[in-house]
């Protein structure tokens, strides 16, 4: 069966300090990927997506990034973290099309 | 009109009620629709998709009315366990692709 694993849980980051959150996903092969943001009693927003190795589009302009050398892996980076940055960050997968998405537990970022 | 609408609630409810959600969407080319759960700091679980033709899983029914555009969960004998956010997900292509959109979602609290 398929799988998703996404840490870490929680991270407090100073603001100005970087950021990287890694996301794989094991049991499929050519998954579309998501990043995705909450905010606090806010809905989700989604940051960026992929469709193959190397193919980020992004949803929004901001201060992150993602990249994805590999097909299951997925990554979120920021040179310099915004207290704006701060949510609960999730990484997401499906198979394609008119698919589902299946979420990993998410990363609660907090910038101090 | 917003892509996805949700009535934000919170609906409080007792044990045993019988509760029903609606999400109205702008798409008309919308062609997949889901239902997600969300608890507390968690990551939303999809619940169900919603076919045409509607359709039941245990106490939880889903029906979709493309006339309308709008989407319904009920839940039937609501438990303490029930208590979560319920998010509705339209899948709709267009130009750009894929788009999936999520309802900000609908708050549930069961109480004894």
């Amino acid at each position: 069966s398929q799988t998703i694993h996404q840490w870490p849980a929680t991270l407090v980051q100073p603001v100005g300090s970087p950021l990287s959150l890694e996301c794989t996903v094991e049991g499929t092969s050519n998954p579309n990927l998501y990043w995705y943001r909450q905010a606090a009693g806010r809905g989700l927003q989604l940051l960026f997506y992929s469709v193959g190795i190397g193919q980020i589009s992004s949803e929004v302009p901001q201060n992150l990034s993602a990249s994805r050398p590999q097909d299951r892996q997925f990554i979120l980076s920021s040179k310099k973290l915004l207290l704006s940055d701060s949510g609960f960050y999730l990484c997401a997968w499906n198979s394609g099309g008119n698919q589902p998405q299946h979420f990993g537990d998410g990363t609660r970022l907090s910038i101090l | 009109r917003k892509e996805v609408e949700q009535d934000p609630g919170p609906f409080n409810v007792p044990e045993g009620a019988t509760v029903a959600f609606n999400c109205t969407y702008s798409n008309s080319a919308s062609q997949s629709f889901f239902w997600y759960r969300q608890d507390c700091r968690k990551e939303p679980k999809l619940l169900m998709s919603v076919y045409s033709s509607g359709n039941e899983d245990g106490r939880f029914t889903a029906q979709l009315n493309r006339a309308s555009q709008y989407i319904s969960l009920l839940i039937r004998d609501s438990k303490l366990s029930d208590s979560a956010t319920y998010l509705c997900v339209v899948i709709a292509f267009n130009q750009a692709g894929t788009a999936l959109i999520f309802g900000k979602g609908t708050t549930l609290s069961v109480s004894s």
